[in-house]
């Protein structure tokens, strides 16, 4: 079963926009990253974070990690319709062992 | 700097043939994994080698399924005999960690289809 669920499952915005996709998990994780999806390519890694560290910032991402409650947020800011692709969120348990959720498909309109 | 090269990238071919996937990793990068992606399933992991030695294969389906990694630049996954379910797209990734604190780099997939 996959471990990450993301939410919303679908998400379209105008550009300029925020956009902002939440992943919930259940086990204990060593660390959480996002990664996206251009369609018909591969997943390309945007950021990871620590299960020590609770906000990281990458240009107009910032993710956030709650191991409190096992979930963890992506915002983009001010996004582009380049932006548009399907978001995954994937957890380590051990090892490099990576696990996904089934993604959020976002769309921005120009 | 050359990424994860996959080939081929499309692949069409008739149940009970068999099917072989090739990946190139980075070079330098000690950990690849083999993922397939469907509709119905997501991403999921079948295999992954650390070193050129398979770590963990719980992911891969069936004995159909076979995968090795002769040496660092060069890893196959081979289907036979191929069955219409097999249908998805077959991802190759690699990383330079074993303790899963890096990022894994994806090729660009082949998608095949079984008829």
């Amino acid at each position: 079963s996959q471990q990450g669920e993301e939410d919303p499952q679908a998400l379209s915005i105008q550009e300029g926009e925020n956009a902002t996709m939440n992943c919930s998990y259940k086990t204990s994780i060593n660390n959480l990253q996002w990664y996206r999806q251009n369609s018909g390519r591969g997943l390309v890694h945007l950021i990871l974070i620590r299960s020590n560290e609770r906000e990281k910032h990458s240009g107009r991402l910032r993710v956030t990690l709650d191991t409190s409650k096992k979930s963890s947020s992506l915002l983009i800011t001010a996004s582009r319709a380049a932006d548009t692709a399907s978001y995954f969120c994937a957890t380590t348990e051990y090892g490099n062992k990576l696990v996904f959720g089934a993604g959020t498909i976002l769309r921005v309109k120009s | 700097d050359a990424g994860v090269i996959q080939s081929p990238r499309h692949e069409v071919t008739e149940m009970g043939q068999e099917v072989t996937l090739r990946c190139k990793p980075i070079s330098g990068h000690n950990s690849l994994f083999w993922y397939r992606q469907t509709m119905m399933r997501g991403l999921e992991l079948l295999i992954y080698f650390n070193n050129n030695v398979p770590i963990d294969d719980s992911g891969m389906p069936e004995d159909r399924f076979s995968a090795k990694m002769p040496n660092a630049s060069f890893s196959t996954l081979k289907i036979q005999p191929s069955e219409p379910r097999d249908s998805a797209v077959y991802f190759c990734a690699s990383s330079l960690a074993d303790r899963g604190s890096q990022p894994q780099h994806f090729g660009d997939g082949t998608r095949l289809s079984i008829l």
